[in-house]
């Protein structure tokens, strides 16, 4: 059974680096068959999707992030990886790890399988 | 590409036939998904492809639309159906939920 599990510090200063982990048990994330990504919900706020990473090692970056953000991947230990920098207060939020995986046809993509999800509060 | 959902809230009892709407910015085809959030709890898929039941999701669940305008309808509404609905949409990065739609007992 597929399982994700984000790990990492659960406070952050000002201006230091987010980094965050997500581990994978129950699949390869060197599989062609799909994506892995991040996500972010503030307290009492909506989901905003920050980046994803394919198994060649391609990446895509939310553009409001894009500038803060590496994702990148161990296939070795089966994870992959999120970083922050230069990180506020507006960063202050439960950072999620999911798989997003496509149809064979036409290639409808969803995200079906969550992290259960991490704390992060950016406060000095 | 913005997501918009009506409403942003309803109160509604339990048997109700619920609908919520969501509007995209531009055309995307069938690239929707739907999922549902409970307070501590990650997102959980219902719907993708705008109308295809995720496995293991209850039948009373469904998804339509296509193009800018989507519906998630829940036809008989369940004590563990209250929670937060959102759409996404997966047609072009980057990749944008709607604001949600919380649903609540009345």
């Amino acid at each position: 059974q597929l399982q994700l599990r984000e790990s990492g510090p659960g406070l952050v200063k000002p201006s230091e680096t987010l980094s965050l982990t997500c581990s994978v048990s129950g699949a390869s994330i060197s599989t062609p068959d799909c994506y892995w990504g991040w996500i972010r919900q503030p307290p009492g706020k909506g989901l905003e999707w920050i980046a994803s990473i394919y198994y060649s090692g391609s990446t895509y970056y939310n553009p409001s992030l894009q500038s803060r953000v590496t994702v990148s991947q161990d296939t070795s230990r089966n994870q992959f990886s999120l970083e922050l920098r230069s990180v506020t207060a507006a960063d202050t939020a439960v950072y999620y790890c999911a798989r997003l995986v496509f149809t064979s046809l036409y290639f409808y993509y969803y995200m079906d399988v969550w992290g259960k999800g991490t704390t992060v509060t950016v406060s000095s | 590409i913005q997501l918009t959902q009506s409403p942003s809230s309803l109160s509604a009892s339990v048997g109700d036939r619920v609908t919520i709407t969501c509007r995209a910015s531009q055309g995307i085809s069938s690239y929707l998904a739907w999922y549902q959030q409970k307070p501590g709890k990650a997102p959980n898929l219902l719907i993708y492809a705008a109308s295809i039941l995720e496995s293991g999701v209850p039948s009373r669940f469904s998804g339509s639309g296509s193009g800018t305008e989507f519906t998630l309808t829940i036809s008989s509404l369940q004590p563990e159906d209250f929670a937060t609905y959102y759409c996404q949409q997966l047609n072009t990065y980057p990749l944008t939920f709607g604001p949600g739609t919380k649903v609540d007992i009345k």
